[in-house]
């Protein structure tokens, strides 16, 4: 099953460099993904989210990337912060679908 | 705050016991969905209400259990409780699928 904690993948990045987080999904059916941030004993906050008719879509600061063909979605994280340093998550819903599916999750720390 | 509310936010109790964690959709939110977060594992999906009744049923165990009352918050019930019991427990609210909005979670502790 999925991981947190010690055995979670973690990407390490120096304050001020970009950061691209990566997450593989296996439903050819989802067509609406998320991506959520979770800081240190708290919830998960939705950070941005993409629909499948669209293969890019930005906020302040973060971007979002789908690529439908390998069924691959990416969040890139421009000039990390020290408070960017959280755990990441991506989730799926199916078309049609009732429910968020999680991936695994990525700790994403930042060195100053 | 994000709108959904979970008491209580520690509750530290011994193997065998019951213990009830509560939760307050966010305003106007029909559909509540709690979720299991232990050290070793990711987002566990434990169970969806809409609207009071059952939706959707994850990887919850039989000694768990949950409801929606008619003001729509909800109450997820765990029994005869193992020290693997221990971990987060969030809930969180959507008004139709797709984003939903968590909770500041519940850390249950068994001793």
């Amino acid at each position: 099953g999925e991981s947190v904690g010690l055995h979670l993948p973690t990407l390490s990045v120096q304050e001020g460099d970009n950061s691209i987080i990566n997450c593989a999904y296996s439903n050819s059916a989802s067509d609406y993904f998320i991506w959520y941030k979770q800081e240190s004993g708290k919830g998960p906050q939705f950070i941005i989210d993409i629909r499948s008719n669209m293969d890019k879509r930005q906020g302040q600061r973060v971007t979002v990337l789908l690529n439908k063909t390998v069924k691959h979605l990416s969040l890139q994280i421009a000039a990390t912060q020290p408070g960017d340093s959280a755990v990441y998550f991506c989730a799926e819903l199916e078309n049609a679908g009732n429910m968020l599916t999680f991936g695994g999750g990525t700790r994403l720390m930042v060195k100053p | 705050d994000s709108g959904v509310t979970q008491t209580p936010k520690h509750l530290i109790t011994a193997t065998g016991q019951r213990v009830t964690l509560r939760c307050s959709p966010r305003s106007g939110d029909l559909s509540v969905y709690w979720y299991q977060q232990s050290l070793d594992q990711g987002l566990q999906f434990l169970i969806q209400y809409y609207n009071g009744e059952e939706r959707a049923k994850g990887n919850i165990l039989e000694r768990f259990s949950a409801q929606q009352f008619p003001d729509l918050h909800s109450e997820l019930n765990l029994s005869s409780l193992e020290l693997g019991d221990s971990a987060l427990y969030f809930c969180a609210s959507s008004v139709a699928p797709g984003a939903i909005t968590f909770g500041s979670g519940t850390r249950l502790t068994v001793v």
